[in-house]
């Protein structure tokens, strides 16, 4: 589980605060993922980094922004957030190859007031 | 467009007794099948896969899981359930001629095994 860090593990914020979310990968892997977690839903794929090209899931709202500045490193800027935005956030990554496994970071569980 | 069905929710039982946690697919062309596992307050671990080869297959802490084309399933085994199963277990699927970011999660079964 060491392979895929998240900091922080619990944020809370209010809908006014701007705060970042970071991931960082040890694996060596070239593509990184954001995932929102509901409970009883499925994991809900926000943002995909492979080789620098960014892929977005367009139900994504613009007040979540990622940023991927190499391909160890990816954050997710919040920004105005609402309540319903209150969720776990799991990062993840992989190779960017036709077999290969995606893996998991802990999560950081938001809370927005 | 690919998607995946965990029909139950929840699953109950008793240690020592088989369980099995439910998965179909629906996906273009020859499937590659996932399943993860999440304890409380953790993110996903990865458990097994299906990639082509034995429709058994066999992942970690005693899990396997048997790939069935005609019934376009993927269900989760273990011969005999501990207290430490207890968490929350996902299905996903991508297509074989995609790539690793294409992956189509489950709604996710919570398995609890009883003393």
């Amino acid at each position: 589980e060491t392979g895929v860090t998240q900091t922080p593990r619990h944020l809370v914020m209010g809908m006014t605060n701007k705060k970042s979310l970071k991931c960082e990968q040890h694996l060596g892997h070239n593509a990184m993922y954001w995932y929102k977690q509901s409970a009883k839903k499925p994991l809900e794929l926000m943002f995909v980094y492979s080789l620098e090209e960014r892929v977005e899931n367009n139900s994504v709202p613009s007040r979540f922004s990622p940023e991927c500045p190499n391909s160890s490193h990816l954050f997710l800027h919040l920004h105005t957030l609402q309540p319903e935005d209150s969720a776990l956030y799991l990062c993840a990554s992989s190779q960017d190859r036709v077999r290969e496994t995606q893996y998991f970071g802990p999560g950081t569980r938001l809370l927005v007031l | 467009a690919q998607s995946v069905a965990q029909p139950e929710d929840q699953v109950n039982v008793a240690e020592g007794n088989p369980l099995t946690v439910k998965c179909t697919y629906s996906v273009s062309g020859n499937p590659y099948l996932f399943w993860y596992v999440q304890y409380p307050n953790r993110g996903l671990q990865f458990l097994l896969k299906y990639i082509t080869g034995d429709n058994l297959v066999k992942g970690s802490y005693g899990f396997e899981a048997e790939f069935n084309k005609s019934q376009t399933s993927f269900h989760l085994k273990k011969p005999s359930a501990l207290v430490s199963d207890s968490a929350l277990y996902f299905c996903a699927v991508r297509s074989a001629s995609g790539s690793a970011r294409q992956l189509t999660f489950g709604s996710g079964t919570q398995l609890t095994v009883l003393p």
